[in-house]
């Protein structure tokens, strides 16, 4: 499975646009790539998911160039609530579908 | 609408006692996951399961450690003579059959080891 690399942390304040890149240069052809947030004593939370180009939904969007070898999720106009890691998974398709997390990405969104 | 139940949300459990986690997955979901989480660190997978099968086990540890998914009721995570280094939260997460279908995860049971 294709390891990811995404930054340990950033910072934000409310109201502006995040985006968050994470890097999977081993991607194979069946792999597609989801977002999950997680809150402090919570499960992880299905953002968004895709293959290729961009994904949109009512949270957020996924861009993926033609390569695949990396993905940007962007969080448009963050609020206070968007506090959270964020973990970008390249998932196998036709295997066991094993999520395999990092440590993420700790999104901290100021006043 | 119920999303994956996970129950007890804590479990308090002293050195030698058994645990046991529940899982019921979302309706309609046949498979089902469990990962582990170590305090600040990311999810580990444990073991997959489907009604009555167990398709993947790579993460489960290889002594005290067991998993079922019965035809009737829900998955079971079971650690037999726990340790202090079991302390951790524990997801289950459930899926629908198709392979690309995403996993959606219950709030976990926090397991401590007195």
């Amino acid at each position: 499975l294709a390891k990811t690399t995404q930054p340990i942390s950033m910072d934000s304040y409310e109201g502006q646009e995040v985006n968050i890149t994470c890097s999977h240069n081993n991607i194979a052809t069946n792999d597609y790539i989801t977002w999950y947030q997680q809150f402090p004593s919570q499960g992880p939370r299905f953002i968004i998911q895709g293959y290729k180009t961009k994904v949109t939904n009512e949270v957020a969007s996924l861009f993926i160039p033609a390569d695949r070898k990396s993905s940007t999720l962007s969080l448009p106009r963050v609020s206070l609530s968007d506090t959270a890691v964020y973990y970008c998974l390249v998932v196998n398709g036709g295997a066991t579908n094993k999520l395999i997390f990092g440590t993420g990405t700790l999104l901290a969104v100021q006043p | 609408n119920a999303g994956v139940m996970q129950n007890p949300r804590h479990l308090v459990r002293r050195r030698g006692q058994e645990a046991r986690l529940r899982c019921s997955p979302m309706k309609g979901h046949s498979h089902v996951y469990w990962y582990r989480q170590l305090p600040e660190e990311g999810l580990k997978f444990m073991v997959y399961l489907q009604k009555e099968n167990i398709i993947d086990e790579s993460g489960m540890p290889k002594e005290r450690f067991s998993a079922e998914f019965p035809k009737e009721g829900p998955s079971i995570l079971r650690i037999q003579q726990v340790v202090r280094g079991d302390s951790a939260a524990y997801f289950c997460a459930s899926s629908g059959q198709n392979s690309n279908q995403p996993q959606h995860f219950g709030d976990g049971t926090r397991l401590s080891i007195l």
